[in-house]
């Protein structure tokens, strides 16, 4: 099992509709999780980040942590097509270290 | 602001070169990282550093070699360039995380170096 799975996608909805994105982690990885949001091209920058069980909510963006079932979601409201781009889930793992996830391409149409 | 700022945007070296990537933050990190990432493979830590002169591998060291003579600069060094290293590199850094208590701290990138070796 990887450390920090997600689905490839592209998870395709409208503007302004609810986008859920999930995220799930193996036993190797810590409590601490984060939410990258990368463009085409660009580096990763982050949007969240979570540290204790259940929501924690910026502006448009809500990120939720179950330990019980060992997954990490984030929730974008009123998506816009800017928000187009691939998140990254990323946890904790050894000694200061981040694993990352392969993505989630998000594609938000007009 | 933290600052990630990486030498290059973009290089194209031969085969057999000797490649220097250069990264320096102005946050006063303890920690920094070199990533690459690859289409399908997403992010793979090359190799990381907690102090000036101190290194760790990460999952994919060979063929890299990595240097902190300064806190704030940290470089990734391809010894001999091969074309199974074109990627795109990513260099991050992080404050220290104390060893219990609040766990990792967010890593912020700088802004990568897409790197062709024909």
């Amino acid at each position: 099992q990887k450390e920090v799975e997600q689905n490839s996608g592209p998870l395709s909805v409208p503007e302004g509709a609810i986008a859920s994105l999930n995220c799930t982690y193996s036993d190797r990885v810590s409590q601490s999780f984060f939410w990258y949001r990368q463009y085409s091209g660009k580096s990763p920058e982050l949007i969240m980040s979570i540290y204790s069980n259940g929501d924690k909510e910026d502006g448009r963006f809500t990120a939720q942590l179950n330990k019980a079932s060992q997954y990490v979601s984030l929730l974008i409201r009123d998506s816009q097509p800017s928000d187009s781009a691939t998140y990254l889930c990323a946890g904790g793992t050894g000694f200061q270290k981040l694993v990352f996830g392969t993505g989630t391409r998000l594609l938000v149409s007009p | 602001d933290v600052k990630v700022t990486q030498s290059s945007r973009y290089l194209v070296k031969r085969t057999g070169e000797k490649v220097f990537l250069e990264c320096v933050q102005d946050m006063d990190h303890e920690n920094m990282f070199w990533y690459r990432q690859d289409p399908g493979l997403g992010l793979r830590l090359i190799y990381f550093s907690y102090d000036v002169k101190m290194k760790e591998k990460g999952d994919i060291p060979e063929g890299y070699s990595v240097s902190r003579e300064k806190k704030e600069r940290f470089s990734l060094i391809l010894e001999s360039a091969s074309t199974n290293q074109t990627s795109m590199y990513l260099c991050a850094s992080s404050l220290l995380s104390p060893l219990n208590g609040e766990g990792e701290k967010t890593q912020y990138f700088g802004p990568g170096t897409r790197l062709l070796v024909l």
